[in-house]
């Protein structure tokens, strides 16, 4: 079955640390995206790439970096330069040049 | 400034009747237009569509209507289930970049 497998599900981190999230996708797509979602908001941008080896800031992109070394993966790394990091993130991809994106199940991720 | 908006929190409908969802933008260069629906702790998942060039979409239940000159689309599910009660995004963008609406919580109600 194609999709796309966030890892993972729920994640906990202490403060003052960095923390990767995983993001794979098995679609073929060219376009990988990372959101951010805090209750009762919508989906923000952080990053996104639409090829192997390149990416562009989104619109909250401070304290948030990725890589983008394989098409399948975009793994997104929240650092302790983030001041508000507990938010549910979400993974997404597209065709190039179509606008419908798949989503992965999210991940939850709290400070403690 | 928040470029897409949904300005109705929430909406209760009964079951069979008609649910009339709203989102306005304020960017004229938005190309595409889309509804996403989500369930608590899920990805969203994606419903209908419509480029710039219509002004109406339908799938199934669901129509999508795009007033250009009102800068404001509308998702109409006909009839409503119990199972569509979740929560709806409204999505608009181009160059395959979207810009996200905060959601409204849809309830169904048997």
């Amino acid at each position: 079955d194609g999709g796309i497998t966030q890892s993972p599900k729920y994640l906990f981190r202490k403060e003052g640390q960095n923390v990767t999230l995983s993001c794979e996708q098995n679609l073929n797509h060219d376009a990988m995206y990372w959101y951010r979602q805090d209750p009762g908001q919508g989906l923000r941008l952080i990053y996104y790439s639409q090829i192997v080896n390149d990416f562009q800031k989104g619109d909250i992109a401070e304290g948030y970096s990725v890589s983008r070394e394989k098409k399948e993966s975009f793994p997104l790394t929240v650092t302790s330069a983030q001041k508000n990091p507990t938010a549910f993130y979400l993974c997404a991809s597209t065709v190039s040049g179509w606008t419908e994106a798949f989503f992965g199940q999210g991940t939850r991720l709290t400070v403690v | 400034d928040q470029q897409v908006k949904q300005n109705s929190p929430s909406l209760s409908v009964q079951e069979g009747r008609i649910s009339i969802l709203n989102c306005d933008y304020t960017n004229s260069m938005f190309d595409y237009f889309l509804w996403y629906k989500k369930y608590p702790a899920e990805g969203p998942t994606f419903l209908i569509s419509i480029s710039s060039i219509k002004d109406k979409n339908e799938d199934g239940r669901f129509t999508v209507f795009l007033n250009k000159s009102a800068k404001h689309l509308s998702l109409h599910i006909v009839p409503s289930q119990p199972g569509d009660s979740a929560v709806y995004f409204c999505a608009a963008g181009q160059t395959g970049k979207s810009t996200f609406g905060d959601g409204t919580t849809l309830t169904v109600k048997p």
